[in-house]
């Protein structure tokens, strides 16, 4: 089975602080996203990359940029963070379906 | 438009019982798939069942079935013998062609010892 590590499960940071949410698969897939979760609001697609080094904006790109460096790991990052990121973030990677890490709930503070 | 409705926010069924959660999708690709997933207090996400577009029947897995209805666009979820681990938020999402994944908003099911 294909397993989707995300580092953190919960982490509480300070508006303003750089902020950085690590996804590591352990297959050879190419597409990985990132997604943020809120109430009543659903998933909304924040990046996602189909290849090393690649990124493309999903719906809600403000305030987060993303690294991939390698296959394995996409990392997602908050420059500033702010209240308003307070969120559930989900990793996923994809080949028949989405497979998704268990999820890292952020409080900025 | 939503590409994604799930027009029940909550929803409570009997141990034992079985409960269909709705969900209605807009594509006007000829080829997509449709998943459910279940996102138990945890967090994860867990992938319950796939529907392809051009498959003939409803899909099952276990206690899980997909009333797929493709003229009417919608793709219920049918959970059967309802067990009190049941008790998730669930997510109904599609795949069009082109890969990108859209999603419901999510039914917070209660499962009533």
């Amino acid at each position: 089975d294909v397993k989707v590590t995300q580092s953190s499960r919960y982490l509480v940071k300070r508006t303003g602080e750089k902020v950085f949410l690590e996804c590591v698969q352990d297959m050879d897939h190419e597409n990985m996203f990132w997604y943020r979760q809120d109430p009543g609001l659903g998933l909304r697609l924040i990046y996602f990359s189909y290849d090393v080094k690649m990124k493309e904006k999903g719906d809600i790109p403000e305030g987060y940029s993303v690294s991939r460096e390698k296959k394995e790991r996409f990392s997602l990052i908050l420059e500033s963070a702010s209240t308003n990121q307070t969120s559930m973030y989900l990793c996923a990677t994809d080949s028949y379906g989405y497979t998704f890490g268990s999820g890292t709930r952020l409080t900025v503070v | 438009a939503q590409k994604i409705t799930q027009t029940q926010p909550g929803m409570f069924v009997q141990e034992k019982e079985a409960v269909t959660l709705d969900c209605t999708y807009d594509t006007s690709d000829p080829s997509y798939g449709l998943f459910w997933y279940k996102q138990p207090s945890s967090g994860e996400m867990i992938f319950l069942i796939y529907q392809g577009s051009y498959d003939q029947q409803n899909a099952t897995e276990g206690r899980y079935s997909l009333n797929f209805q493709k003229a009417r666009k919608s793709a219920n979820l049918v959970i059967s013998a309802s067990q009190l681990g049941d008790s998730a938020m669930y997510f109904c999402a599609m795949r069009e062609q082109k890969d990108q994944f859209y999603f419901g908003t999510g039914t917070s099911l209660t499962v009533i010892p």
